[in-house]
């Protein structure tokens, strides 16, 4: 079965360095999501990605944060600048469409430290 | 505005049932249902969209009440591998943005 794939598992940065975290959503799905949740906490919704471009995001997405979807397969979170508030999981999600209706697969999500 | 879940945690002993309830302050569209192992990515149960209709997925069922702004999960008869932590993601319109709730743990024991 087809599943969405996150590298790496584990990341640990300094404080102010900058991460790219990588996903492979599955294959033709066409909508694209970042979620984080920090240890022991909720999962939180950043933002939505269709047609190479930000659909959705929330206001934790703030100018530190961006998307893009560099070729057909990766679709990338970048933090420019980490603090120490950033250390969570944070899980990439397909979906075939954007809607309510539809099936949000998750991957098995990346722990980012920052130390 | 995330949905409000309830009860926070609760034990059971395999066979035995339990609801898990998932409240909005918002009109919903939609519920997605999750259950997170320990360490693991959220796994998908089911959606219920707006029209009060009820789901099921083995012995794990779900309702959806428009107008009270709330969904319940029913664990039947539950089994070992229902322990984990649930998740109700809310979605207030047809676009796929969702808002999680704070989960319920459940620890299922022999």
């Amino acid at each position: 079965e087809p599943e969405v794939t996150q590298t790496p598992s584990h990341q640990v940065t300094q404080m102010g360095q900058e991460v790219i975290l990588r996903c492979v959503p599955i294959s033709n799905h066409l909508y694209f999501y970042w979620y984080r949740q920090i240890l022991g906490q909720k999962v939180e919704f950043l933002v939505s990605f269709y047609n190479n471009e930000i659909s959705e995001k929330s206001e934790i997405f703030d100018d530190q944060f961006s998307v893009e979807r560099p070729d057909g397969s990766n679709f990338t979170l970048k933090i420019r600048s980490t603090k120490l508030e950033d250390s969570a999981m944070y899980f990439c999600a397909s979906s075939p469409r954007d809607r309510g209706t539809d099936t949000q697969y998750f991957g098995p999500g990346t722990r980012l430290t920052v130390l | 505005q995330q949905p409000v879940q309830s009860p926070q945690a609760v034990i059971l002993r395999e066979g035995e049932d339990a609801v898990i309830n998932c409240s909005s302050s918002k009109a919903l569209y939609s519920v997605h249902w999750y259950r997170q192992k320990h360490g693991e990515a959220p796994v998908f149960l089911m959606i219920l969209l707006k029209g009060g209709e009820q789901k099921g997925h083995d012995k794990i069922s779900a309702s959806f009440n428009e107008k009270k702004q709330q969904s319940s999960l029913y664990l039947t008869a539950s089994q070992l591998s229902y322990s984990g932590t649930y998740f109700c993601g809310t979605g207030t319109d047809s676009w796929g943005k969702l808002q999680f709730g704070a989960g319920t743990q459940v620890v299922v024991t022999p």
